[in-house]
């Protein structure tokens, strides 16, 4: 069963480094989604993603954040400085598409823990 | 803004017995989905629910959704331990693709 792979799993870094998180949706999926969720805490939405740019992102995803699909199977998440608040799961997420929108279910991966200390 | 409410938070049952936790949301919204999430792991997706009266039960998990009122309930028939995991819902915004909004997910905890 095809499935969205993320890379890495758990990711220590210090405060202020740049880490990028890496996922690899599902191949013939068009939606591509970064969400977040902090330890015992809700799943949280960052950022949407189709057609090469960004179509949403929420209040969380500022200017330190990026992301970008630098081939046809990679969407990276980058954080360019990171700070201790963004110690979290994030997790990347893919949906197909028909008639050109969103048909909106969502396949999660099994994603990536940041720990900044 | 969408917002999306479960209650209750927390869930302490005995296997056996039924319960029923609720989801509810602010605006119109053309899709619904429970997850099921177990400690430090990923969303496995339980349910779909795409129109008024939608039913769907998998097991002892039967969803519903009624989009006039706005909400969602997770019914858990005879419960067992291996059931014990954090339950969300979320909700699609009409229109919005597929940008979901969670709830504060229910914490169940079934004890023998």
């Amino acid at each position: 069963e095809p499935e969205v792979t993320q890379t890495p799993s758990h990711q220590v870094t210090q405060m202020g480094q740049e880490v990028i998180l890496r996922c690899v949706p599902i191949s013939n999926h068009l939606y591509f989604y970064w969400y977040r969720q902090i330890l015992g805490q809700k799943v949280e939405f960052l950022v949407s993603f189709y057609n090469n740019e960004i179509s949403e992102k929420s209040e969380i995803f500022d200017d330190q954040f990026s992301v970008e699909r630098p081939d046809g199977s990679n969407f990276t998440l980058k954080i360019r400085s990171t700070k201790l608040e963004d110690s979290a799961m994030y997790f990347c997420a893919s949906s197909g598409a028909s008639g050109g929108r969103d048909t909106g279910e969502l396949f999660f991966g099994e994603g990536s823990r940041l720990t900044v200390l | 803004e969408l917002k999306v409410e479960q209650n209750p938070l927390f869930l302490s049952m005995q296997e056996g017995k039924n319960y029923t936790i609720y989801c509810n949301y602010s605006t119109t919204s053309d899709r619904l989905y429970w997850y099921r999430q177990d400690p430090g792991k990923s969303l496995e997706s339980l349910f779909v629910l795409l129109s008024n009266g939608a039913v769907k039960q998998e097991g002892r998990l039967m969803a519903s959704l009624d989009t006039k009122a706005r909400l969602s309930t997770l019914h858990i028939t005879a419960a067992v331990h291996d059931l014990s995991a954090t339950y969300f819902c979320a909700v699609v915004e009409y229109n919005q693709g597929g940008k979901l909004i969670f709830g504060q997910g229910t914490e169940l905890s079934v004890k023998p």
